[in-house]
């Protein structure tokens, strides 16, 4: 399967845990999205990266929330101090950086997601 | 900040109808807007792009439409199928720079009845 994949599906923690998620894009594409989504809400944007580097963080993304993608390729997603108001739907999503605008690679592709439950 | 408008209450139709979904935005000009579908409990799946200076693209029974006078996008999905059953998202990307991050609206559920 060439799709973006994340690890895992699911996850179900105890407030203050802290968890920790993956996420493997399209080998090709240079481009790494964080968003996140809760029931009835588009995605929200967290972050992104362009290879290893961050490059944006939304104010949605709190001292809690650190995301890393080393060597330019996988990224983790970590909830420190995990709060009831952090389960939701945790997307990945890649893409190929075209220097266009609305060029045909532009286009995001998603993973499947992991849904947490904090408890 | 850029606004997105979807209707949030689901859209039922009948088999083989034509079905129309409706995204408006505001507070600026998007250079391309993307609509993409979502199933329960899955990731969004990209389905068209159009760009600022097209005004309509089709795919197979998908239709986009994109007025920047408006600010409105209409989506089509004509004969419509039982499978087509799923939540549209519209999405945008951001004014300048950004990385191409996008902005989502809250979708429509669309349900296609026998």
């Amino acid at each position: 399967d060439t799709g973006v994949s994340q690890n895992p599906r699911h996850k179900i923690t105890k407030r203050g845990q802290n968890v920790t998620f993956r996420c493997d894009p399209i080998s090709e594409h240079n481009r790494l999205y964080w968003y996140r989504q809760t029931l009835g809400q588009g995605p929200e944007f967290l972050t992104y990266f362009q290879n290893e580097a961050q490059l944006e963080k939304s104010r949605l993304l709190s001292d809690r929330f650190s995301a890393e993608r080393p060597k330019g390729s996988f990224s983790t997603l970590e909830i420190q101090r995990t709060e009831q108001g952090d389960s939701a739907m945790y997307l990945c999503a890649s893409s190929l950086d075209s220097g266009l605008a609305g060029g045909p690679r532009d286009t995001q592709y998603f993973g499947p997601g992991t849904r947490l439950t904090v408890l | 900040s850029q606004k997105i408008e979807q209707n949030s209450e689901a859209l039922n139709i009948q088999e083989g109808k034509t079905a129309t979904l409706t995204c408006n935005y505001t507070n600026y000009s998007p250079a391309y807007l993307q609509w993409y579908r979502q199933d329960p409990g899955r990731g969004p799946v990209f389905l068209l792009l159009i760009r600022e200076n097209e005004k309509e693209k089709r795919k197979e029974r998908l239709k986009v439409t994109f007025d920047t006078t408006l600010k409105q996008s209409l989506f089509h999905i004509t004969a419509s199928q039982p499978a087509d059953s799923a939540t549209y998202l519209c999405a945008l990307p951001p004014a300048t720079g950004g990385g191409n991050k996008l902005t989502f609206g809250t979708g429509t559920q669309l349900k296609v009845e026998l």
